[in-house]
């Protein structure tokens, strides 16, 4: 069975600080996907990336980074220069390449950053 | 605009009644599924869709119900025999063409009384 591990409940940073949330995943499959999302106060989920299990590659996107290491079978996410519009709370997710497809989220970090 | 719309966004019902949850997408994307969401939890599917006229259940799919008429609609029926039914309903669709990206809807907030 998937699993997807976020250890952090909630963080709280003063604005400007950098932050990183973690994940951990366990899956027995070797071709598997994995994802963030945003949940703004407004309840929708908001795509941040995908990235596939053949590709360790890093991904740096303004503000955002991700760093996939199958070794520890983590996919942490950092946010440079935090601002007050991250406050939200990341969802890490886990999906199969084969069948239905179906995500497999992790319980969510809440992340309120301060003025 | 290309979008996942759900309606209503909130929703109250007494005890005993079903109550139907609209989600609609014009993405044309074949898959489409549904989510439940309690408070500090994760996402947990309930019921998910890949084509026209055919469904499965996901996780928790007990006290629920769908249907998958049309490929742009999806509707979740939450019947009287769910337990605990307060909670965020999620709708998704999926994209193939886009790296097989599930994009998801506003919600529903479905509070009973």
């Amino acid at each position: 069975a998937q699993k997807v591990t976020q250890a952090q409940t909630e963080i709280s940073v003063v604005e400007k600080e950098d932050v990183t949330l973690d994940c951990v995943y366990e899956t027995r499959d070797t071709t598997y996907y994995l994802f963030w999302y945003k949940q703004p106060p407004s309840g929708e989920l908001v795509f941040l990336i995908r990235r596939n299990s053949f590709d360790e590659q890093n991904e740096i996107s303004g503000r955002y980074s991700w760093n996939f290491q199958k070794s520890t079978s983590s996919f942490n996410f950092t946010i440079t220069a935090s601002q007050v519009v991250d406050s939200a709370v990341y969802f890490c997710a886990l999906i199969l390449s084969q069948g239905a497809q179906k995500l497999v989220f992790g319980q969510g970090t809440r992340l309120t950053i301060n003025p | 605009d290309g979008g996942i719309t759900q309606s209503p966004k909130y929703l109250f019902r007494k005890e005993g009644q079903n109550v139907t949850l609209s989600c609609e997408q014009n993405l044309n994307h074949d898959a489409m599924y549904w989510y439940r969401q309690d408070p500090g939890q994760g996402l947990r599917l309930i019921y998910y869709s890949q084509i026209v006229n055919d469904f499965q259940k996901g996780d928790i799919a007990e006290g629920y119900s769908v249907s998958r008429e049309k490929k742009e609609s999806f509707p979740l029926t939450v019947t009287s025999a769910q337990k605990n039914p307060t909670a965020f309903y999620l709708c998704a669709s999926r994209d193939r063409g886009h790296r097989d990206t599930q994009y998801f809807g506003p919600g529903t907030r479905l509070t009973v009384l």
